[in-house]
């Protein structure tokens, strides 16, 4: 993979629901991963900044897990609320570079 | 006061205008960045600054040309530049840039949508 690649690139889900979205990211010379939460009319906003294989992070209902020889991530969200609906993006920076390299987002719409 | 701030929010521009976008970043922080959104595209990185020194110029076109007066302030200047460049300019700054130290998150400002006719 030389890209940063995001699955499913939308998704619609019921209040209540848990969801799961997939970063697939170049595995060789990793540096860090990152996730951001960009809702509509704001800045994106970060929500975990991740760097070691095997990584697992979480934020309230809102958990991430790293596999760096791979070469992707998961994002999950248990419980989804309405609120949780926005553009989800990943973002890879690989050593010796400058580059937080984007996908292009899992927009998440949560139906009340 | 926000973190990364952005002027302005919205620009029309015609092709031959001279405009530019202005960050200001009240983080502290050492790098800035520039990206461009476009429709249906992932956030494309511009230019990455390094206590004001241009570390990182992705292929841009010279239409676009960024200035870093010092680590707190940002600017893209643009000139002659064409319909296909329209797209949201977002700003953002972290503490150091990748490597140096540097894995923390970007802080993004809210953009300039800048429409060219």
């Amino acid at each position: 993979i030389l890209n940063v690649e995001q699955s499913p690139q939308s998704l619609h889900v019921q209040e209540g629901d848990s969801t799961n979205f997939t970063c697939s990211f170049p595995s060789s010379n990793f540096y860090a991963l990152h996730w951001y939460r960009w809702e509509t009319a704001k800045s994106p906003e970060a929500l975990f900044v991740m760097t070691l294989n095997g990584d697992e992070k979480k934020k309230g209902r809102i958990s991430a897990t790293l596999n760096t020889k791979e070469g992707y991530s998961y994002l999950y969200i248990k419980g989804s609320q309405p609120e949780d609906s926005a553009t989800y993006l990943c973002a890879s920076c690989t050593s010796g570079t400058y580059k937080y390299i984007f996908g292009t987002g899992t927009r998440l719409k949560v139906l009340a | 006061e926000t973190g990364v701030t952005q002027t302005p929010r919205h620009l029309v521009m015609g092709m031959t205008n001279k405009k530019s976008l202005k960050c200001e970043q009240h983080l502290g922080h050492n790098a800035m960045y520039w990206y461009k959104q476009s429709a249906k595209k992932p956030l494309e990185l511009m230019f990455v600054y390094s206590l004001e020194e241009r570390v990182e110029n992705n292929s841009v076109p010279s239409r676009f040309s960024p200035e870093c007066p010092n680590s707190s302030h940002l600017f893209l200047h643009l000139h002659t530049l064409q319909p296909e460049d329209s797209a949201l300019y977002l700003c953002a700054s972290s503490q150091e840039v990748p490597g140096a130290r540097g894995t923390g998150e970007l802080f993004f400002g809210e953009g300039s949508r800048l429409t060219v006719l």
